[in-house]
């Protein structure tokens, strides 16, 4: 079935560094995909999307690559700020519209 | 942009009572609604898809004379847990698409409302 896999957390990193959290899926048909982001306390929000493969989905300095050959949908930023802690979730959809299946999320804490 | 709300935001409830959630969209119709389970430090559990004018579509495992959903209008999905538990203690978390003309659309969430139950 439809599933994504999430690289497991915390992560912790120093204000400034390079950010990866991988992200893998197996979809059953030509999904798109997601990156959402929860800050403390907040409801879930997009962060970035990308909805056919070798798109690049990017928001706020985070930039997600669509690799159909890999299956994956990793999450990147060049230079973390403390206000990028947060819990990340990976996340499919295979039809518009349809409920999302979601990574299991990757808690980020940016220290000073 | 889009907004879905949540209401409660936060319950607190005896065991044994029945809690009604109510999830809208608040500026866009929405005939389908879903509706999320999340563990502390967990990801979010699909528990059903609420289908504005026909019975709510349970995924497998989850009780749905626990969980009862109603679909009243194109902007409200309520889910009702009924005879609470301890256990049932969560937060539960909805969400709507909006369909924006493109290939995709893009899920909209509510904040989730915090079932505690004693």
């Amino acid at each position: 079935g439809d599933s994504v896999t999430q690289m497991e957390g915390p992560v912790t990193l120093s204000e400034e560094a390079f950010l990866t959290i991988n992200c893998t899926y197996t979809a059953t048909g030509y999904p798109s995909l997601f990156w959402y982001v929860q800050y403390p306390g907040e409801g879930l929000q997009l962060l970035l999307k990308a909805t056919k493969a070798d798109d690049k989905g990017s928001n706020k300095g985070f930039e997600a690559t669509y690799r159909k050959e890999t299956t994956s949908f990793h999450l990147e930023k060049g230079s973390v700020q403390v206000s990028d802690s947060a819990v990340y979730f990976c996340a499919l959809s295979v039809f518009t519209g349809n409920q999302f299946y979601f990574g299991t999320g990757t808690s980020l804490t940016v220290i000073p | 942009g889009a907004v879905v709300s949540q209401h409660p935001s936060w319950v607190i409830c005896k065991s044994g009572t029945s809690v009604k959630i109510e999830c809208r969209s608040l500026d866009f119709q929405a005939t389908t609604m879903f509706w999320y389970r999340q563990f502390p430090k967990q990801s979010l559990m699909l528990m059903a898809t609420s289908n504005e004018g026909s019975k709510a579509t349970y995924e497998q495992g989850v009780e749905k004379d626990k969980f009862l959903i109603n679909h009243a209008s194109l902007t409200l999905s309520t889910l009702t847990v009924t005879s609470a538990h301890p256990e049932d203690s969560s937060f539960y978390i909805c969400s709507a698409p909006r369909e924006q003309g493109l290939s995709t659309d893009t899920q909209y969430f509510g904040p989730g409302t915090r079932l505690t139950v004693l």
